[in-house]
């Protein structure tokens, strides 16, 4: 079952920064937050992860708070093509493995 | 190259008839997944297999049966097909042992008359 809390729709300005909060109250210590985007239909796709450290790669930031029971996934300057719904999950490195998805967050990227 | 592969994309089926879904992942990967995402958008995983053994069954009909032939291939058969069945499945692969990431197929949708 998801352990992560998200709003279930937000709204971005092109061009400004998309902040997407999660909570992970139940966090584990040894749970790492993932973070997966779904546009329209197609297959999910691979944003970013972190385990405590603030991560960023090309796509995006993750902001994960110092207790760990929340993040935030930052995109930086969102574009048209950004809008999707958008997936945190917790997970236990090397567990079988499960990626257990919730509801997402549906955001819309407005012109 | 698509890393991970499903055929066919569209399948449309009458109640009752049995019907299979291929995956392939060319990524080297030694686990991979079927995810079920239903008309409410839901995603749930179905079932998992590392290195050609079953190692997640989550709660599905015993209609539905993984087939995985060898690392790089995990197919789904489904027998007698029913109206909830209808759904857009996923494929999906990783590297189990590392904490990265599933990458997934781009679905194939089911629909069932």
């Amino acid at each position: 079952d998801a352990k992560t809390t998200q709003p279930p729709s937000m709204d971005c300005a092109e061009g400004r920064a998309a902040n997407l909060p999660c909570n992970h109250s139940t966090i584990s210590g040894n749970e790492y937050v993932y973070w997966y985007r779904q546009i329209h239909s197609q297959g999910p796709q691979y944003i970013i992860h972190g385990l405590k450290n603030n991560e960023t790669n090309e796509m995006a930031s993750l902001i994960i708070t110092e207790d760990r029971k929340s993040s935030t996934l930052i995109l930086p300057h969102a574009t048209l093509r950004d809008t999707a719904v958008y997936y945190c999950i917790v997970r236990v490195a090397d567990t079988g493995n499960q990626f257990y998805f919730g509801t997402g967050t549906s955001l819309t990227v407005i012109p | 190259d698509t890393a991970v592969s499903q055929t066919p994309k569209y399948l449309v089926t009458q109640m009752g008839n049995d019907k299979s879904i291929k995956c392939e992942q060319n990524l080297g990967h030694d686990t991979m997944y079927w995810y079920k995402q239903d008309s409410k958008k839901f995603l749930k995983i179905m079932f998992s297999y590392n290195n050609k053994e079953l190692i997640i069954n989550e709660t599905v009909p015993n209609r539905f049966s993984p087939k995985s032939p060898d690392k790089a291939h995990l197919n789904l058969h489904i027998n007698s097909l029913e109206l909830g069945d209808s759904a857009v499945y996923f494929c999906a692969s990783s590297l189990r042992g590392y904490t990265g990431e599933l990458f997934f197929g781009e679905g194939s949708r089911l629909t069932v008359l």
